[in-house]
């Protein structure tokens, strides 16, 4: 157990829909990074939250924004969802003392949330 | 660019010793990390390389070379448990430090 906790399991959506991931970090830790796996590959950046601000941002389009509220836990949102967009979506939290090091320690991923797109 | 190279999979037999390998090039560098991921499940940290050498903890090792861009996990001692995909990934400076992944190899332990 990592203490990051993900909703939902399991989600089936349609292309075009509109989607909205959530994950609490670990208490103590107040980085959030977002990351999209597909079936058989290593997980991708998607963004990072440190202290409710966007602190990075991988090759995603815009479609793709998220939050981070005061007690550090965070939304992913995905706007009109195209097929490849299914995959597992992992959270992440770490602590770090500043923006530049907001991951100084490692990662504590949450189990995911499965997003299928029809 | 950034660029993580590890082989897709990989087979050993139960008791044996296996090694993994990951290649990187990339700039601003900040620490090599390796995760456990069983299908289906989160990945799970297993060790931290940011110097030069070998880090050893109970059956895992990881070892890391910054003027060759090259690492290795060595696991020792193999187990049907420890069936399921090592991921390498690369912190960097910039971007609160992002890890970013390899693809993963996927390691098969056979009785």
């Amino acid at each position: 157990e990592t203490g990051v906790t993900q909703s939902p399991t399991h989600l089936i959506k349609t292309r075009g829909q509109q989607v909205t991931l959530r994950c609490s970090s670990q208490s103590g830790h107040n980085t959030v990074s977002w990351y999209q796996q597909a079936l058989g590959q290593g997980p991708q950046f998607i963004f990072q939250y440190y202290r409710e601000e966007e602190n990075g941002r991988g090759n995603f389009p815009p479609r793709f924004s998220g939050l981070q509220f005061p007690n550090y836990s965070s939304e992913l949102n995905v706007n009109a969802l195209e097929l490849d967009d299914s995959a597992l979506y992992l959270c992440a939290s770490s602590f770090g003392d500043r923006a530049e090091e907001a991951t100084n320690e490692k990662l504590f991923f949450g189990s995911g949330t499965q997003l299928s797109v029809l | 660019g950034q660029n993580i190279d590890q082989p897709t999979e990989m087979t050993a037999t139960e008791g044996a010793i296996v090694q993994i390998n990951c290649t990187y090039q990339t700039s601003g560098f900040n620490g090599l990390f390796w995760y456990q991921q069983h299908a289906g499940e989160a990945p799970t940290f297993l060790s931290y390389n940011v110097l030069d050498g070998l880090e050893e903890k109970g059956r895992f090792s990881s070892f890391l070379s910054r003027s060759k861009g090259y690492s290795y996990l060595l696991l020792k001692e193999l187990q049907m448990k420890d069936s399921a995909s090592y991921l390498c990934a690369v912190r960097h400076y910039n971007q609160g430090g992002k890890l970013i992944f390899g693809q993963g190899t996927e390691l098969s332990v056979k009785p």
